[in-house]
């Protein structure tokens, strides 16, 4: 079975803070997504990776950054923490046959 | 207009009717598509996925595509309480890796 590996499933934050939102796939897919979920608004996409150290801007990527140093990980970047990034953040690799999504982070920004 | 428009609902079924759930997209270059199941505090699962036009049946499930209208479906015989759940629509353009989402539709199924 794919697995998609998210860090924490929760996290409070500060704003101003710098944030980093661990994932991990185990079944070596060369795309991974990152993902931010909130009410009314759907699934927004934020940045995606085809490769190592490659990425492409989603839909908001602004605010945010991504680092891809290894295949299996995909990591999402908050430079500068806001209340407006209070956020479901969701984690998915592959995307032929359909992104598989990690269990996601729920981030809170105080 | 948004690339990938749902209905968010609620729809209402009885149990043990068919839910009918309803996607268009803009692109027409789209090529793979998907349906996703959520239940309130989990994430997306994959349950169908379509590529070309037509149907395709997988238990009580059904995915419909027709391309020339921009349109893709699911289908749900015999709707169960279980089955309560936001369905997310999510289309692909071929060769481009970027996978774009529906707003989700809210189905209710009524014992």
């Amino acid at each position: 079975d794919v697995k998609v590996t998210q860090s924490s499933r929760y996290l409070v934050k500060r704003t101003g803070e710098k944030v980093f939102l661990e994932c991990v796939q185990d079944m070596d897919h060369e795309n991974m997504f990152w993902y931010r979920q909130d009410p009314g608004l759907g699934l927004r996409l934020i940045y995606f990776s085809y490769d190592v150290k490659m990425k492409e801007k989603g839909d908001i990527p602004e605010g945010y950054s991504v680092s891809r140093e290894k295949k299996e990980r995909f990591s999402l970047i908050l430079e500068s923490a806001s209340t407006n990034q209070t956020s479901m953040y969701l984690c998915a690799s592959r995307a032929d046959r359909g992104p598989f999504f990690g269990s996601g982070t729920q981030l809170s920004v105080l | 207009q948004k690339e990938v428009e749902q209905n968010s609902g609620p729809l209402s079924v009885p149990e043990g009717a068919i839910a009918s759930l309803n996607c268009t997209y803009s692109d027409r270059v789209s090529q793979s598509f998907f349906w996703y199941r959520q239940y309130s505090g989990k994430s997306p699962e994959l349950i169908m996925s379509i590529y070309s036009n037509g149907d395709k049946e997988d238990g009580r499930f059904t995915a419909q595509l027709n391309k020339a209208s921009q349109y893709v479906s699911l289908l749900i015989r015999d709707s169960q309480p279980s089955d309560s759940a936001t369905y997310l629509c999510a289309v692909k353009p071929g060769g481009y890796q970027k996978v774009t989402f529906g707003i989700g539709t809210k189905l209710q199924v009524i014992p």
